[in-house]
């Protein structure tokens, strides 16, 4: 049990575009989601807490409206990172809360 | 200085040695702790969880938790080289939305 997905699993992309990244709880219902970056032998960064039904709530030094995070449902949460720049590239990692934190496999994003 | 401490490594053993693994951390109010195994380029997986002082153990792998040094420790017997990867201890408040705070990881080498 406690498994999350996401997708794509990876994508490279022209810089300005826009790219929406899927995270589903597979078999157990999340009211919190979270977000993360991760880069190269460095630990887990936490960008956003997305709950369902309301807004998201950012880290500090983290730009809403750069990373658009919306909850719709208790399974799923897109981040949308929007007119991504080559230093958006990174791993980008979420997480489902089921009395504990329970990750997704991660997105590596690489924007040309 | 930082919530939680680990000790980035890298630690190499030979197979089949004891992996000892350990977080400080200086937020007493923390009340459940975590250990998550991150492979290269995957999303971190959840290897144990505790929410009390004391040992707890799963296979091969024991956690501990000492709330009154503030320290927690995972131990991992009879290491394969399976087990490299990083290893990260988590811990957090039941009431900030399950939010987490991690340490920045350990790498660990098993050496056939």
């Amino acid at each position: 049990g406690a498994v999350v997905s996401q997708h794509p699993s990876w994508v490279i992309c022209k810089s300005g575009t826009s790219v929406k990244i899927e995270c589903r709880s597979l078999d157990f219902q999340a009211t919190t989601m979270f977000w993360y970056r991760q880069f190269p032998k460095q630990s887990l960064m936490l960008m956003a807490t997305s709950n369902e039904g309301s807004k998201a709530t950012y880290e500090q030094g983290v730009e809403k409206d750069k990373f658009l995070i919306n909850h719709a449902s208790l399974t799923l949460s897109t981040l949308t990172v929007t007119s991504a720049h080559p230093e958006d590239s990174s791993f980008y990692i979420c997480s489902a809360s089921s009395e504990t934190q329970y990750f997704g496999p991660g997105t590596r994003l690489l924007v040309l | 200085q930082k919530e939680v401490e680990q000790d980035p490594g890298p630690l190499s053993v030979p197979e089949g040695a004891i992996v000892s693994l350990n977080c400080t951390y200086s937020n007493s109010a923390f009340q459940y702790f975590m250990w998550y195994r991150q492979y290269s380029r995957k999303g971190p997986e959840l290897l144990m969880y505790t929410y009390s002082s004391g040992n707890k153990e799963d296979g091969r792998f024991t956690a501990q938790v000492d709330k009154s040094s503030k320290y927690i420790s995972l131990f991992i017997r009879d290491s394969q080289p399976s087990d490299s990867a990083t290893y990260l201890c988590a811990m957090g408040l039941r009431a900030a939305g399950n939010k987490l705070t991690f340490g920045g990881g350990t790498r660990v080498l098993v050496k056939p």
